[in-house]
């Protein structure tokens, strides 16, 4: 079965440091998508970056950056110079199209320290 | 264009009655899907529709139906509300593969059940 794990439920970072959230994942598929969403206390559910699998070059998006292991079915999700508005539920969410569906992981509270 | 909408934002119900979550998109997506949040539980997949005329069930449909009335519209109804329902529900719409499927999100309803 395909999942998705994030295994840090909490974290926190300084304003102005940079903090990285764990994702990983479990698929036996060679094609496939994955995806980093937020979700602030509004509640409004937005995408900050992708990374398709057949790319080798990892997805930037200004402070947003991932690493992605396809071997190690890993994608981590860098966030730098980090500011009071990136705190927010991040979550990890992978795609094949076979499914039709996304598949999510728990998500991970960020909380951004003044 | 006002992307994914959702009516209402807020719902008291007392246990057993019904009613309709609405939702409409206006991004031409054939895919819409239904979800629901609950604390430590990520967002689950309730019922989707991959393409008009079509429905199929998610991770947790019982208790749940649902009816795409067209290609904007994806309804979702209870109808015996129970306590087990309280949750924030979300619509979200996406076309697959000419948006790197990526999932576009309304800003949810949030329903308690008494």
């Amino acid at each position: 079965a395909q999942t998705v794990t994030q295994s840090q439920p909490e974290m926190s970072v300084q304003e102005a440091e940079t903090v990285t959230l764990s994702c990983t994942y479990d698929t036996s598929e060679s094609d496939y998508y994955l995806f980093w969403y937020k979700q602030p206390p509004s509640r409004q559910m937005i995408l900050v970056i992708r990374q398709e699998a057949y790319k080798q070059q990892n997805a930037t998006e200004n402070r947003f950056s991932v690493n992605f292991q396809k071997a190690a079915k890993s994608f981590s999700l860098k966030i730098s110079d980090s500011q009071l508005g990136d705190a927010a539920m991040y979550f990890c969410a992978y795609w094949a199209g076979n499914n039709r569906k996304l598949i999510w992981g728990l998500g991970t509270s960020l909380a951004v320290n003044p | 264009n006002a992307g994914v909408t959702q009516t209402p934002k807020f719902q008291v119900l007392k246990t057993g009655q019904s009613m309709t979550l609405q939702c409409a998109q206006d991004m031409n997506h054939n895919s819409m899907y239904w979800y629901r949040q609950d604390p430590g539980m990520g967002l689950r997949l309730i019922y989707y529709s991959a393409s008009e005329g079509t429905t199929d069930k998610g991770e947790v449909p019982n208790g749940y139906n649902v009816s795409r009335l067209n290609k904007r519209e994806f309804s979702l109804r209870l109808e015996s509300a129970a306590p087990s329902q309280t949750s924030v529900y979300f619509c979200a719409s996406m076309e697959l593969f000419l948006s790197y499927n990526e999932q576009f999100f309304g800003p949810g309803t949030r329903l308690t059940v008494l």
